[in-house]
């Protein structure tokens, strides 16, 4: 059973346009909402997190949208660059019990054309 | 400071051999985690542990184990491998799994013939 559902699977964005990745969970109970990017070769690493209390979190360029009625959260990448050409990853946590770790997302492979 | 390191970068195995991957952690992290990264697949938890001498199964532990011994060090162990284990493995630890940041290592290229 897959619990965090990501889409879309590849996604090819000129740059200076805004990249848009979907995550949809289905576990109530999950109330940390991270994003990881991924380089070719490396380890995955935080980008930016959420929790359900608000809607929306803003670090520079990158943006999390939150809804928490329609179990769904989003990543923007506004003024997208060639450098943030990667491997995304949504994931989600619950802190208050059951199986500890992340549930990640199948991941997006986002390309940035110059 | 060297966050989280993996050992080794790479390995190739043949069937029914066994190994071990050894993660190390200088950030006196509590928590340590050990997924697999397939094509497709996303990062699927194995084991994971709470503590020095604890460990506890994730999603998919059949045909591995773990080991914390110290706690700065998370081994997983496969006793015989099998290809279905060919894959990318990442350790990972953080200072509270209560929600907290999860710090990657580099990951093991795994390749069983």
């Amino acid at each position: 059973q897959q619990q965090v559902k990501q889409s879309p699977q590849s996604l090819i964005v000129q740059k200076g346009g805004i990249s848009i990745i979907n995550c949809a969970y289905e576990n109530t109970a999950f109330d940390y909402f991270p994003w990881y990017q991924q380089f070719p070769g490396k380890g995955p690493a935080l980008l930016i997190a959420i929790r359900p209390d608000v809607s929306e979190k803003k670090e520079g360029r990158f943006t999390i949208s939150f809804n928490k009625s329609a179990k769904q959260f989003s990543l923007h990448i506004m003024d997208s660059q060639p450098g943030d050409s990667a491997t995304y990853f949504c994931a989600a946590s619950n802190r208050g019990g059951g199986a500890d770790g992340l549930t990640f997302g199948k991941g997006t492979h986002l390309i940035i054309q110059p | 400071n060297a966050g989280v390191t993996q050992t080794p970068k790479f390995r190739v195995l043949k069937t029914g051999q066994s190994m071990t991957l050894l993660c190390a952690q200088d950030m006196n992290h509590e928590y340590m985690y050990w997924y697999r990264q397939d094509p497709g697949m996303g990062l699927r938890l194995i084991h994971y542990s709470v503590g020095e001498g604890t460990t506890a199964k994730g999603e998919v532990p059949d045909g591995y184990n773990v080991s914390r011994l110290k706690k700065q060090n998370f081994l997983l162990g496969l006793e015989s491998a099998a290809p279905s284990q060919t894959s990318v493995y990442f350790c990972a630890s953080s200072y509270s799994y209560r929600g907290g940041e999860q710090y990657f290592g580099p990951g093991t290229r795994l390749t069983v013939t």
